[in-house]
């Protein structure tokens, strides 16, 4: 089976654009979660779809959102950039329920300058 | 305020010893999971631990979940350069919260 995949691997953007970020899950897994990481605040969680609907939501601000489509399929929205938000953000699919282990993707290094 | 803290942050060792690392929280975990990544790369999943008091090997690496589901351990035996990387440890199940909440992470490097 092919692992998670996510595109782009590497982005730079400058202050106030916004970004859209693709993430694949394995075939099969319907729940996808999003993180962001960085060396200050470490891996900290965004938000989870599961068949199209957001399961989950961690504290970040109304700029970070994101979509399942219906191959389970997500993506991830930054609007609004900020300087803070250069970080890897990394993407993991689980086949199901709340407590699945996480496989996760190689990850979008997003630079915002 | 980090619900999972793991320490130490930061360990650098030869070749040949042995170490532990710690993810503690005042929090109980329904289970709760350790992943390495290594640079470039998202973390892989190397164990889950559900049981209180659990004690689960994979090869030279030994984790333990506490009897009372609050905390974990990781030990490696005779570290190798291979097992260079940042550790996670990542607990599951907590009322009301996110799916999962991770731990800074420890960074070991292990020189030949």
């Amino acid at each position: 089976k092919a692992g998670v995949t996510q595109t782009p691997r590497y982005l730079i953007k400058t202050r106030g654009q916004q970004v859209t970020l693709s993430c694949s899950p394995i075939s099969g897994h319907r729940s996808v979660s999003w993180y962001q990481q960085t060396p200050g605040q470490g891996l900290q969680f965004l938000f989870e779809y599961f068949s199209e609907t957001q399961r989950n939501k961690g504290n970040f601000p109304g700029r970070f959102s994101g979509r399942q489509f219906s191959n389970s399929r997500s993506e991830m929205n930054v609007s609004t950039l900020e300087l803070g938000d250069s970080a890897l953000y990394l993407c993991a699919s689980s086949p199901a329920g709340t407590r699945d282990e996480q496989f996760f993707g190689p990850g979008t290094r997003l630079t915002v300058l | 305020t980090q619900l999972l803290e793991q320490s130490p942050q930061f360990l650098s060792i030869q070749e040949g010893e042995n170490l532990t690392v710690y993810c503690n929280s005042s929090s109980v975990f329904s289970s709760l999971q350790w992943y390495r990544q290594e640079p470039g790369e998202g973390p892989v999943l190397l164990v889950t631990v559900v049981t209180g008091g659990e004690v689960k090997k994979l090869k030279r690496l030994t984790f333990q979940f506490g009897d009372a589901r609050k905390d974990s351990s990781l030990h490696i035996t005779a570290a190798q350069p291979g097992d260079t990387g940042l550790y996670l440890c990542a607990g599951a199940g907590i009322q009301g919260a996110q799916k999962l909440v991770f731990g800074q992470g420890t960074r070991l490097t292990i020189n030949p």
